[in-house]
């Protein structure tokens, strides 16, 4: 089974400011896909941004980047120009082969004002 | 499009109850899961379907079951509820290019 780790249980960050959230996994397929998901207060689950696993190129999504480190099995989120918005919770996740996904325990963000 | 819809919204059961939660989508997708979120953790995989008749079980299937008999609908049977069984349940739906959406999500209480 893969597993997924964010050591990071909460964070904060002053507005406008840049954070990086971490996560790690652990999987020994080859093809494979990595996620970022926002959870805010409602609960609802929302994309942030995704990697496929055989891409080199980090991915990017407005104000959110990856670093995506496939020999070291790391995944970090950067959030640049952090907004009030983006308080919440964030789950790393990982899909496998076998169309199952593996999510983190989380990371809180807290964006100061 | 409605895109996943879940019922009931709430619920509260008592020990030893059963109840069916409620998934339906209407984006044809394939692939369907059902997760569960403890409080302050990740969501864990209950059970997904690959399509219309086919099920498997994830990581904590103990205590459910699933049956998928359209692309549509994906209900989660939970029997003789327990108090280990109280939890946030969320439905979502995909296809093959991975991006997955959610539903709003059942918080289920067991006293």
């Amino acid at each position: 089974a893969q597993t997924v780790t964010q050591s990071q249980p909460e964070m904060s960050v002053q507005e406008a400011e840049t954070v990086t959230l971490s996560c790690t996994y652990d999987t020994s397929e080859n093809n494979y896909y990595l996620f970022w998901y926002k959870q805010p207060p409602s609960r609802q689950m929302i994309l942030v941004i995704r990697q496929e696993a055989y891409k080199q190129q980090n991915a990017t999504e407005n104000r959110f980047s990856v670093n995506f480190q496939k020999a070291a099995k790391s995944f970090s989120l950067k959030i640049s120009d952090s907004q009030l918005g983006d308080t919440a919770m964030y789950f790393c996740a990982l899909l496998d082969n076998f169309n199952k996904f593996y999510f983190g325990s989380g990371t809180k963000l807290n964006v100061k004002p | 499009n409605a895109g996943v819809t879940q019922t009931p919204k709430f619920r509260i059961l008592k020990i030893g109850q059963s109840m069916t939660l409620q998934c339906t989508q209407d984006m044809n997708h394939n692939y369907m899961y059902w997760y569960r979120q403890d409080p302050g953790m990740g969501l864990k995989l209950i059970y997904y379907s690959v399509g219309a008749g086919i099920t498997d079980k994830g990581e904590v299937p103990n205590g459910y079951n699933v049956s998928r008999s359209t692309t549509e609908d994906f209900p989660l049977r939970l029997e003789l509820a327990a108090p280990s069984q109280t939890s946030v349940y969320f439905c979502a739906s995909r296809v093959k290019t991975d991006t997955q959406y959610f539903g709003p999500g059942t918080r289920l209480t067991v006293l």
